[in-house]
């Protein structure tokens, strides 16, 4: 059972433009959601995180955004550049006091110049 | 400072043989988690060590375990290989393995079974 899905296996944005990533999760005991960004074999690189007790986290480029509510997360990036073509998982954790990550399936993410 | 170190890179095993991968956490990390990621079942949680110990494991059989040591570098072992074991091993490393620790990941090692 997929407790986090990414509904979107890849998106195509033009260079400059915003790209939004989207994840939506199951388990109401989830606490803390991430964003990584992978390229073909290599590990996963963090972006950003985001608390439960917040709804929104930025870092630069980059914006998470939560709705617990509607249990759903977005990765916004702005503006997107060819560099940031790569394969995103959203992330989540549980507060059982364990940290083991349940990912998404990915979304793939093309920046066209 | 240095990042998660994985090695070997790249393995080709038989079935039926065992393999051995190592991880070498980020300096002062002391939780290392492990994870498979096939293109059929995405990344998925193997087990979690914490001092030593095997905090957390996740839904695979027996033949996965694994140790931790000392100075945190993690071995993982797998025996008796299948051919659904061929898969891309990350392991990742966070300062105390609690939720809200961020995990920073190795790059992998790659493991093929023929």
């Amino acid at each position: 059972d997929q407790q986090v899905k990414q509904n979107s296996p890849s998106l195509s944005v033009q260079e400059g433009r915003i790209s939004i990533l989207n994840c939506d999760y199951t388990n109401s005991m989830f606490d803390y959601f991430l964003w990584y960004k992978k390229y073909p074999a290599e590990g996963p690189t963090f972006l950003i995180s985001i608390s439960s007790i917040k709804d929104k986290n930025e870092d630069g480029r980059f914006t998470v955004f939560l709705n617990k509510s509607a249990k759903h997360l977005s990765l916004h990036i702005v503006p997107s550049q060819p560099g940031d073509s790569a394969v995103y998982f959203c992330a989540a954790s549980a507060q059982t006091g364990a940290n083991n990550l349940f990912f998404g399936t990915g979304t793939r993410l093309t920046v066209i110049p | 400072k240095a990042g998660v170190t994985q090695t070997p890179r790249y393995l080709i095993k038989t079935r039926g043989q065992q393999v051995t991968l190592s991880c070498s956490p980020i300096s002062g990390h002391r939780s290392v988690s492990w994870y498979q990621q096939t293109p059929g079942q995405g990344l998925q949680f193997l087990f979690e060590y914490f001092s030593e110990t095997q905090r957390n494991k996740g839904n695979f059989p027996g033949r996965f375990s694994g140790r931790q040591f000392s100075n945190s570098r993690s071995e993982m072992n797998v025996s008796t290989l299948e051919l659904g074991d061929s898969a891309l091993y990350l392991c990742a490393s966070s300062l105390s393995g609690t939720s809200g620790d961020t995990q920073y990941f190795g790059p992998g090692t790659r493991l093929t079974v023929l």
